[in-house]
């Protein structure tokens, strides 16, 4: 199957700072990518779609100032999570799909703000 | 609202049984239905996906049912291992719509 590459798989950082986020398609061009945040025993929660070349789409109660979405190419897009603080912490998921069929995700990031 | 319920507790069974879970859905009508397997730590690996016109669907030692009238997926692990240890996620989709995820069962497979 697809391969969707995500970096860093673990991150800590300090309170008030920004950290990003990379998610790479390896072997198909993704022009939608999702960005999703799991918190313990929760559910996949979608934060927004990303598309190439545009402006993404952010869910409902996201605060797009403070989640920045790039799509910059069909491989790559990037969330940066700005003025981080402690409640910020989570699971940080990345996929992409190829038409209706199945979605491929990322290995996952998780963040911690201490 | 659309809703996915699947088994919050998580399911216990012994080596070479058959696991079953259980995916139950209100207020949508999806086009088709996906598991997921996610071990901690790491994103969702897609396992297998029915459409809302099929009944069944199997690939090697799972088996994943969809009624449509009962609103329900079934998803079943056969001659079940320790391996399979893992959490199970269902993901409702029409088209090119973004998936919706229910919350997982933890299923643990004892030796």
């Amino acid at each position: 199957g697809a391969v969707v590459s995500q970096h860093p798989s673990r991150v800590i950082c300090k309170s008030g700072t920004s950290v990003k986020i990379e998610c790479r398609s390896l072997d198909f061009q993704a022009t939608t990518m999702f960005w999703y945040r799991q918190f313990p025993k929760q559910s996949l929660m979608l934060m927004a779609t990303s598309n190439e070349g545009s402006k993404a789409t952010y869910e409902q109660g996201v605060e797009k100032d403070k989640f920045l979405i790039n799509h910059a190419s069909l491989t790559l897009s990037t969330l940066t999570v700005t003025s981080a603080h402690p409640e910020d912490s989570s699971f940080y998921i990345c996929s992409a799909r190829i038409r209706d069929t199945e979605a491929f995700f990322g290995q996952g990031t998780r963040l911690t703000v201490v | 609202s659309q809703k996915i319920e699947q088994n919050s507790e998580a399911l216990n069974i012994q080596e070479g049984k058959t696991a079953t879970l259980t995916c139950n859905y209100t207020n949508y009508s999806p086009a088709y239905l996906q598991w997921y397997r996610q071990d901690p730590g790491r994103g969702p690996v897609f396992l297998l996906l029915i459409r809302e016109n099929e009944k069944e669907k199997r690939k090697e030692r799972l088996k994943v049912t969809f009624d449509t009238t009962l609103k329900q997926s079934l998803f079943h692990i056969t001659a079940s291992q320790p391996a399979d240890s893992a959490t199970y996620l269902c993901a409702l989709g029409s088209g090119y719509s973004t998936l919706t995820f229910g919350k997982g069962t933890m299923l643990l497979v004892s030796p």
